[in-house]
């Protein structure tokens, strides 16, 4: 398998444009996890949704942030209008039902100028 | 009480060494708590695990000692290795209740010198 696959690596955005966030959670994994990393507060989970169901959604910051999961296979989180402050890596993460480990992916760099 | 306070944050090693990083939580539903290992550039991989119904798990160099009482937790990695240098996160999460996403504490970045 291939394992988590998030696209793009990178982008790099001007403040008030739209930005949406891809991920390929692993085969047959029923939890989908999108979390972010900055330097300021860590990692710290976004949303999270169980076979394509949002569960949770409190973390996510505000209602400029979105996250769907159309079929099991892709999930997008989407913010709009981004600011510099949403400058950060995001990462989706996936997991199997009754197994704990939650698996990566590689991140999106986002920076919005 | 969803916090998880992890030190120290940074720690340098020598080749052989001993390192040890040190995690605290309040909230006793937490019941499943991993150490995940972040390379620059990559995302975080688990590392090793544990569950509060033991005080210790081993796996190779890796060892997570566990203190239900004390709410606390860590991680020793002994005869530490240069290729072990990154940065470390403990975490919780509550499976068994229900909440499966995890609380990661705030990171010790880890260097190890040859």
């Amino acid at each position: 398998d291939a394992g988590v696959i998030q696209s793009p690596r990178h982008e790099v955005t001007e403040m008030g444009q739209e930005v949406t966030l891809r991920c390929k959670p692993i085969s047959g994994h029923d939890y989908l996890f999108w979390y972010r990393q900055t330097m300021m507060r860590g990692l710290e989970l976004l949303i999270y949704f169980n076979n394509n169901v949002p569960i949770d959604d409190s973390g996510m910051p505000e209602d400029r942030f979105s996250a769907k999961m159309p079929n099991a296979s892709f999930s997008t989180l989407k913010i709009q209008p981004s600011e510099p402050r949403d400058s950060a890596v995001y990462f989706c993460a996936s997991s199997e039902q009754g197994y704990n480990e939650q698996f990566f992916g590689p991140g999106t760099r986002l920076t919005v100028l | 009480q969803q916090q998880v306070k992890q030190s120290p944050q940074s720690l340098i090693v020598q080749k052989g060494g001993i390192s040890i990083i040190n995690c605290a939580y309040e909230n006793t539903a937490f019941d499943y708590f991993p150490w995940y290992q972040q390379f620059p550039g990559k995302g975080p991989a688990l590392l090793i695990a544990i569950r509060p119904d033991v005080s210790e798990k081993k796996e190779g160099r890796f060892t997570i000692s566990f203190n239900k009482s004390a709410k606390q937790f860590s991680l020793h990695i002994m005869d530490s290795q240069p290729g072990d240098s990154a940065t470390y996160f403990c975490a919780a999460s509550m499976r068994d209740t229900g909440r499966r996403a995890l609380t990661f504490g705030s990171g010790t970045r880890l260097q190890v010198q040859p």
